[in-house]
């Protein structure tokens, strides 16, 4: 079993604010890391797969950064709207299975 | 495409009976996982299949749980007898051969009474 964390494990934020948090993971036998993104009442939904240390992804307003040496990556938010409330998860691929960290559940305050 | 598909969405039974949850994986992806979601162990795997033979089951919680997937485009998970701790939120979630992304159905939210 992987050991995939998060933190913090939830954060507010001042819509118009920008804000990231960390996911960390064991970084021998790196495979990929995921990032989804998870809204009240839906499913969770992918974001990002990062493969290569030094990776950067963006998606709008929404990035991530990977370090696959040091087993951690950073979820950024640029400019935090109230949309972006949900939970963020990252995610290790074990096999064919993926193992979640617990999330980053973000309010964003109007 | 119309994603995966889970039925019910919602579900309320009393304890002691049969629940049977069902999944439409998207068309030609080869893996189909179910997933459970509380609050306490947060999302976590049940079981896998591909091309719909299961792989791993270690996931699944005891005897009462039980999946199959009879075809590439249905899988169904039961749960009998049913208890209140089976009270959660369940996920189907898909991907094909060549990809990485799993993709999530909506889920059906049981409540065992």
């Amino acid at each position: 079993i992987l050991n995939v964390e998060q933190s913090p494990q939830s954060l507010h934020v001042q819509e118009g604010d920008s804000t990231n948090f960390t996911c960390s993971f064991p970084s021998s036998n790196f495979y990929a890391l995921h990032w989804y993104r998870w809204e009240t009442a839906k499913s969770p939904e992918a974001l990002f797969v990062m493969t290569l240390n030094g990776d950067e992804k963006k998606k709008g307003r929404i990035s991530a950064t990977l370090n696959t040496k040091e087993g951690y990556s950073y979820l950024y938010i640029k400019g935090s709207q109230p949309e972006d409330s949900a939970t963020y998860l990252c995610a290790s691929p074990n096999d064919y299975k993926l193992s979640f960290g617990a999330g980053t559940t973000v309010t964003v305050r109007a | 495409d119309a994603g995966v598909i889970q039925s019910p969405r919602h579900e309320v039974t009393e304890m002691g009976q049969e629940v049977t949850l069902r999944c439409k994986p998207i068309s030609g992806h080869d893996y189909l996982f179910w997933y459970r979601q509380t609050m306490m162990r947060g999302l976590e795997l049940l079981i896998y299949f591909n091309n719909n033979v299961p792989i791993d089951d270690s996931g699944m919680p005891e005897d009462r749980f039980s999946a199959k997937m009879p075809n590439a485009s249905f899988s169904t998970l039961k749960i009998q007898p049913s208890e209140p701790r089976d009270s959660a939120v369940y996920f189907c979630a898909s991907r094909g051969q060549g990809g990485e992304t799993q993709y999530f159905g909506p889920g059906t939210r049981l409540l065992v009474l």
